[in-house]
């Protein structure tokens, strides 16, 4: 079983509002992804968390705030949004993070997100 | 400087015959991994097919093979027998090095049609 579930598929929020994005792996997986992904472009990573503590941060603007609660849980939480901002948000997990290059990431289906 | 290059931004076979996808890299690193993903229109990245810089052999995944020719940092994606279901975007994305963060890096893409 390889699947990466996130919640919700869509959301539209207006530049004030406050929502969270949620992804969920049961694949025992201790490395957790989010990514961007603009219309007709390759995703972009955002953060990488490793056994629960943040490792990467490609340099994401605060009003995007990911959160770990367990090892099978990422949110990503969303405050103060762009329009720029709106894009298809991947979540993605692998076994480890700091491993061999044969760690395959998985990847779930994506929440589009729209900013009015 | 791009790492990763698909040279063909949109292709189309005709069902039940076979297709190549192009993939282009560059790395100093003698330690590197790379993958095929197919992105079909609802946003999932499905993992299709992982070849290894050490790997003697193409990899194979029952209708995906990866011509890997490490000379050439090329590892072309080859479809056989194409399925109306195989029209979908297709990244190229490729790891560098052990011990490292898995950091995915992806070329643009290529978008293939399966015409009936």
């Amino acid at each position: 079983d390889t699947e990466v579930t996130q919640t919700p598929k869509h959301l539209v929020m207006g530049m004030t509002n406050k929502k969270s994005l949620k992804c969920e792996q049961h694949m025992g997986h201790r490395a957790m992804y989010w990514y961007k992904q603009k219309a007709k472009k390759p995703p972009e990573l955002m953060f990488v968390y490793s056994y629960e503590k943040l490792s990467i941060n490609e340099s994401v603007p605060s009003r995007f705030s990911p959160e770990c609660p367990n090892s099978s849980l990422l949110n990503l939480h969303l405050h103060a949004l762009q329009p720029e901002d709106s894009a298809l948000y991947l979540c993605a997990s692998s076994p480890r993070m700091v491993s061999g290059i044969e760690d395959t990431q998985y990847f779930g289906p994506g929440t589009r997100l729209t900013v009015l | 400087a791009q790492k990763i290059t698909q040279t063909q931004p949109g292709m189309f076979v005709q069902e039940k015959e076979a297709v190549t996808l192009d993939c282009t890299y560059d790395t100093s690193d003698p330690s590197y991994g790379l993958f095929w993903y197919k992105q079909p229109s609802s946003g999932e990245m499905i993992f299709l097919i992982y070849q290894g810089s050490y790997d003697q052999q193409n990899a194979t995944e029952g209708r995906y093979s990866l011509n890997f020719q490490k000379a050439r940092k090329s590892a072309n994606l080859v479809i056989s027998a194409s399925q109306l279901g195989d029209s979908a975007m297709y990244f190229c994305a490729m790891r560098e090095g052990r011990g490292g963060y898995n950091k995915l890096i992806f070329g643009a893409g290529t978008r293939l049609a399966v015409h009936p």
